[in-house]
């Protein structure tokens, strides 16, 4: 297997334009994560699926993110309006939940956002 | 949630053996302690899980105290390539989210 793959691995935009990043998890897994790591504030969960669901989206900074996940191998998020402090890398993650508490998260290399 | 709390950094000799250690005592009976780490500009890694037992495979051995409070993770022969971030996590219960904290910054040297 691939692993999981994302798109772009960077980005440059400027502040107010529309960004979408990409993730298609490994083929299996049924649960996927949206993660946004930034030296300030660290690794942060932002939102994750389980069975192409949103369960916890409680991470999601404000309004302008929105995550999808239209089938099992494909999700997307979306910031609309960009502004330069979402600039971070932002990670897909995705993990086989099998109800016995041993799930074991696999990421992806990441998107390097930057909003100027 | 339980929370762990980590050194923020460590060193240890190309060859040797590094013990990282970490502290979760608010840690409950269901809930698993796993170790990723991150070399530079890349996503985590998985290393090692456990959940009461001391576990071991092919990257490193966890060591977990018998109140499970505390864990160690031990990578027996250290090189330059474990040189990276290194996160100790307590799995909140019933759910699939791992918080992660600030890690410790392990140094490998030659």
């Amino acid at each position: 297997d691939a692993g999981v793959i994302q798109s772009p691995r960077h980005e440059v935009t400027e502040m107010g334009q529309e960004v979408t990043l990409r993730c298609k998890p490994i083929s299996g897994h049924n649960s996927l994560f949206w993660y946004r790591q930034t030296m300030m504030r660290g690794l942060e969960l932002l939102i994750y699926f389980n069975n192409n669901v949103p369960i916890d989206d409680s991470g999601m900074p404000e309004d302008r993110f929105s995550a999808k996940m239209p089938n099992a191998s494909f999700s997307t998020l979306k910031i609309q309006p960009s502004e330069p402090r979402d600039s971070a890398v932002y990670f897909c993650a995705s993990s086989w939940l099998g109800g016995r508490g041993k799930e074991t998260q696999y990421f992806g290399p990441g998107t390097r956002l930057l909003v100027l | 949630d339980a929370k762990t709390t980590q050194p923020p950094s460590m060193d240890c000799a190309e060859g040797r053996a590094a013990n990282l250690p970490c502290n979760h005592s608010t840690i409950s009976g269901n809930e698993y302690v796993y170790w990723y780490r991150q070399i530079h500009s890349q996503g985590p890694q998985y290393i090692i899980h456990g959940l009461k037992n001391n576990e071991t495979n092919e990257m490193a051995s966890l060591i977990i105290t018998e109140d499970r409070k505390s864990s160690t993770l031990i990578l027996p022969h250290a090189t330059l390539r474990d040189t990276a971030v290194y996160y100790c996590i307590v799995r909140v219960s019933n759910t699939d989210k791992l918080i992660f904290g600030t890690g410790t910054r392990l140094q490998v040297f030659p």
